[in-house]
């Protein structure tokens, strides 16, 4: 199956600070996607991003399918930022994810 | 427009039990998949549902089934429980006309014992 790596594991940032999350896959794939994991468990879209760059607010995803890699960036992170973020990959009917980075913001 | 719902939130069951987990997909959607998400691991691909079939199966004993009904709402049936079944079991609907991106909904812990 598809094997996708994220790094780094585990990141402490000062809030106010910008960070850069990368999502790694070893396989061409129909969609990818990145998540945000709240403290009760759901799991929070915030990017479908086959290719290209979008933006939402402070956070922003670039994946260039041709090389295999996709980057999350958190700029200006405030401590509602915290928690794991999950990279995950659509290809033969399933979502393969990511270990996860887990992020926190302190004050 | 309604998001995914899951039922029941927390479970508790004894070792060589059985359970049922329940989805109802966001609407407009038609392909329910789910997964099982131990703890400090990424979620696992259990299987996937799709106008009524499964679509797709990841690697988990058959002891592990499912449904998909004609309103593509969804039951995950674990039969004879173990002790490792203990997790997050999310549920997740998407459509072909969206390019599959997946909604989850909020889980459902389940705790054996």
């Amino acid at each position: 199956g598809i094997q996708v790596e994220q790094s780094p594991p585990d990141l402490i940032l000062q809030e106010g600070a910008n960070s850069t999350l990368r999502c790694n896959f070893s396989d061409s794939v129909n969609n990818l996607q990145w998540f945000h994991q709240n403290p009760w468990g759901q799991l929070i879209n915030l990017f479908y991003i086959p290719s290209g760059t979008k933006q939402n607010g402070r956070l922003s995803a670039t994946t260039v399918a041709t090389e295999r890699y996709s980057l999350l960036y958190i700029s200006s992170s405030q401590t509602t930022d915290s928690g794991v973020y999950f990279c995950a990959v659509y290809g033969n009917n399933r979502l393969a994810f990511g270990k996860g980075n887990q992020v926190v913001v302190i004050p | 427009e309604t998001g995914v719902t899951q039922s029941p939130t927390h479970l508790i069951k004894t070792r060589g039990q059985q359970v049922t987990l329940r989805c109802s997909s966001q609407s407009g959607h038609n392909t329910v998949s789910w997964y099982q998400q131990a703890l400090g691991q990424g979620p696992q691909f259990i299987f996937q549902y799709y106008r009524e079939e499964e679509n797709g199966r990841g690697n988990f004993p058959p002891r592990f089934s499912g449904l998909q009904f004609p309103n593509y709402s969804s039951e995950l049936n674990v039969n004879a429980l173990e002790l490792d079944d203990s997790a997050l079991y999310l549920c997740a609907s998407s459509s072909s006309t969206s390019g599959y991106e997946q909604y989850f909904g909020p889980g459902t812990r389940l705790t054996v014992t």
